[in-house]
């Protein structure tokens, strides 16, 4: 089965570059999470959309932002990075509504340097 | 915020043993979630329950949805090696079924 797909895996960036990530949900699925997760801690919601709009915002600093696109893909854009930036980024997606559970995607481990 | 606090942190058990973890809320959940996390790699989903006092089994994995609906437990029957994790508790409330507050993990190792 197709699950969520995360490009790039791996990034490293100087501070203070932008980086964006690319998130594709599962098939059929509308409705996408961003997550961040530091060494050893658990995962921090972002950000989320449903149908092409935010739909709940979280822990998400001001030099982020993020979109959902009219094919359910989505885009984290990150701006002025700093060192505390380094973390793996994960995208979930699910179908909107109650009863339905999020799938995650493998992330994108960035390091900023 | 709503936090979940998970327990054990970590157990280190011997091939074969049961094994049980629980997290505790001070918030109401209308979902609770356990994942299993790789290094490096994604959460990946175990058990959902989505209704307070359910008790729901994958395979060798029990989880209950506490009656109060602020905790829920984790049990693993039998275990093996490739059970080795981190597991993540999650929790969601009201209407924002996707937005999850995740416990503080706890990590297994299993000894062969």
């Amino acid at each position: 089965a197709a699950g969520v797909i995360q490009s790039p895996r791996h990034l490293i960036k100087e501070k203070r570059e932008t980086a964006t990530l690319k998130c594709y949900p599962i098939p059929r699925h509308d409705t996408v999470y961003w997550y961040q997760q530091g060494p050893g801690q658990d995962p921090q919601f972002l950000i989320s959309f449903y149908e092409k709009m935010q739909s709940d915002k979280g822990s998400i600093p001001d030099r982020f932002s993020a979109q959902q696109f009219s094919d359910y893909h989505s885009e984290l854009n990150m701006s002025s990075l700093e060192l505390g930036d380094s973390a793996l980024y994960f995208c979930a997606s699910r179908n909107y509504g109650p009863g339905t559970e999020a799938f995650f995607g493998q992330g994108t481990r960035l390091t900023v340097v | 915020g709503q936090q979940l606090n998970q327990s054990p942190q970590s157990m280190f058990i011997q091939e074969g043993e049961d094994v049980s973890m629980n997290c505790t809320s001070s918030s109401i959940f209308n979902t609770w979630l356990w994942y299993k996390q790789d290094p490096g790699e994604g959460p990946v989903l175990l058990i959902a329950l989505y209704k307070a006092g359910e008790l729901t089994s994958n395979g060798r994995l029990t989880a209950q949805f506490g009656i109060t609906r602020k905790d829920s437990f984790l049990n693993i029957s039998a275990s093996i090696p490739s059970d080795v994790g981190i597991y993540f508790c999650a929790g969601a409330g009201g209407t924002s079924y996707g937005k999850l507050t995740f416990g503080q993990g706890t990590i297994l190792t299993v000894h062969p």
